[in-house]
């Protein structure tokens, strides 16, 4: 059974950083891309960003462009994504979902998502 | 950059029809994927490549898409399909994969 669990999430103050972390089980984690997706509370869903299987293919929302760096540890069956200056409008339930395919095509989707680690904006 | 656009609510009795409609310009050209997410709960795949269906979902659930229209249907509607439902595609401009603005479906 596929499981991702998310962690990391907490209270930062505006212009703060945290680091959300993924930890994935039940599949061969190196042989899938991985993406980050938030969702504000009450509102709908947002990509952040994503990362291919070997780490040669990473996208950003341009939301978040220069703020986040997405990254893996195949060794260590665990995503990533390093959030900095937070701003208000970063305040979101951010999930890890596991692609269809390894590199993140025009054609993925998400096929399994984790319950999510909130991030909190405020000072 | 793409935008994919939802009805905000469909209401539906125990037993109907509910169709979901997810518009943006020349949809039928990409593939559209479908999630169902219920209250406090990741969002689940339930559709994908603008009709397949993952093992396990209903065959209640279907979807076509075609034009500037993609359509989620969910036929003999049960109580347990009471959802937030998103559709999602690739916008190869901006290299970004882009949801809709999601649907509440609400069972009478």
């Amino acid at each position: 059974e596929v499981q991702l669990v998310e962690s990391g999430g907490g209270l930062v103050k505006p212009g703060g950083s945290l680091r959300l972390s993924c930890a994935a089980s039940g599949f061969t984690f190196d042989d899938y891309a991985m993406h980050w997706v938030r969702q504000t509370p009450g509102k709908g869903l947002e990509w952040v960003s994503s990362i291919s299987w070997n780490s040669n293919k990473i996208g950003y929302a341009d939301s978040v462009k220069g703020r986040v760096t997405i990254s893996r540890d195949n060794a260590k069956n665990s995503l990533y994504l390093q959030l900095n200056s937070l701003r208000a409008e970063d305040m979101a339930l951010y999930y890890c979902a596991k692609d269809i395919g390894g590199t993140a095509a025009g054609t993925s989707h998400f096929d399994n998502w984790g319950q999510g680690t909130l991030v909190t904006v405020s000072s | 950059s793409y935008v994919l656009t939802q009805p905000p609510s469909v209401s539906v009795a125990p037993g109907e029809t509910a169709r979901i409609s997810c518009g943006g310009d020349n949809i039928g050209s990409k593939s559209v994927h479908w999630y169902q997410q219920k209250p406090g709960q990741a969002p689940v795949l339930v559709i994908y490549y603008d009709r397949d269906r993952p093992s396990g979902i209903p065959e209640r659930f279907s979807g076509s898409n075609s034009g500037n229209t993609a359509t989620l249907t969910i036929s003999r509607v049960e109580a347990g399909d009471e959802a937030d439902y998103y559709c999602q595609v690739w916008d190869r401009s901006s290299d970004s994969y882009v949801f809709g603005t999601g649907t509440k479906v609400t069972v009478l």
